[in-house]
């Protein structure tokens, strides 16, 4: 399975955008880029996923390039509580998940 | 919209004892899984569970570790004789059929052992 390196913690300001990259540099052909929230106390919450070029959904946007080493979830214009966690995780689809570490993500006001 | 939906959410055992973890899954869904996150750690994969038996299980999920669905709508997950170290959240997650579908998280039981 594809290993995934994001950064530990990020921190932004209310109504900014949030660009979290994560690198997949072994990325395998039928893997595909999926990314869930987690906040204290609760389970994953699913974001968005992705094989390739950009998704948007109501949420959020995924970017990736055509090399697939790498993707950035894009979130538009956070507030507070988009203070979370947020997993990038890479490998078929259907298959089970491998989280990593995550980016800790903390909106100021 | 659906959710997945577990209990207890706190559960204390002393050492030694059974613990029975419910869910209920979303009600079209097909593919069950187990999840736990030690605190402060990753959230592993425990097993995976389709057309009622195992599809895959990790090293944790040792002989200790049982899965049901026991009717049309609960997911069980049994540790038959905990250890301490068996404290952690544990998720229980569902998703429909075709490839595509993600994975949906229930909120977790909290699983003290005393």
């Amino acid at each position: 399975l594809a290993k995934t390196t994001q950064p530990i913690s990020m921190d932004s300001y209310e109504g900014q955008e949030v660009n979290i990259t994560c690198s997949h540099n072994n990325i395998a052909t039928n893997d595909y880029i999926t990314w869930y929230q987690q906040f204290p106390s609760q389970g994953p919450r699913f974001i968005i996923q992705g094989y390739k070029t950009k998704v948007t959904n109501e949420v959020a946007s995924l970017f990736i390039p055509a090399d697939r080493k790498s993707s950035t979830l894009s979130l538009p214009r956070v507030s507070l509580s988009d203070t979370a966690v947020y997993y990038c995780l890479v490998g078929p689809l259907g298959d089970k998940l491998i989280f990593g570490t995550g980016t800790r993500l903390q909106v100021f006001p | 919209e659906p959710e997945v939906t577990q209990t207890p959410s706190h559960q204390v055992t002393q050492m030694g004892q059974e613990v029975i973890l419910r869910c209920v899954p979303i009600s079209n869904h097909l593919y069950f899984y187990w999840y736990r996150q030690i605190l402060g750690q990753k959230v592993e994969f425990l097993v995976s569970f389709y057309n009622n038996e195992i599809s895959e299980k990790s090293e944790i999920f040792d002989d200790q570790f049982s899965v049901e669905r026991p009717d049309g709508s609960n997911f069980t997950l049994k540790i038959r004789s905990t250890k301490l170290e068996d404290s952690a959240m544990y998720f229980c997650a569902s998703r429909n059929r075709g490839f595509n579908q993600p994975q949906h998280f229930g909120d977790g039981t909290r699983l003290s052992i005393l």
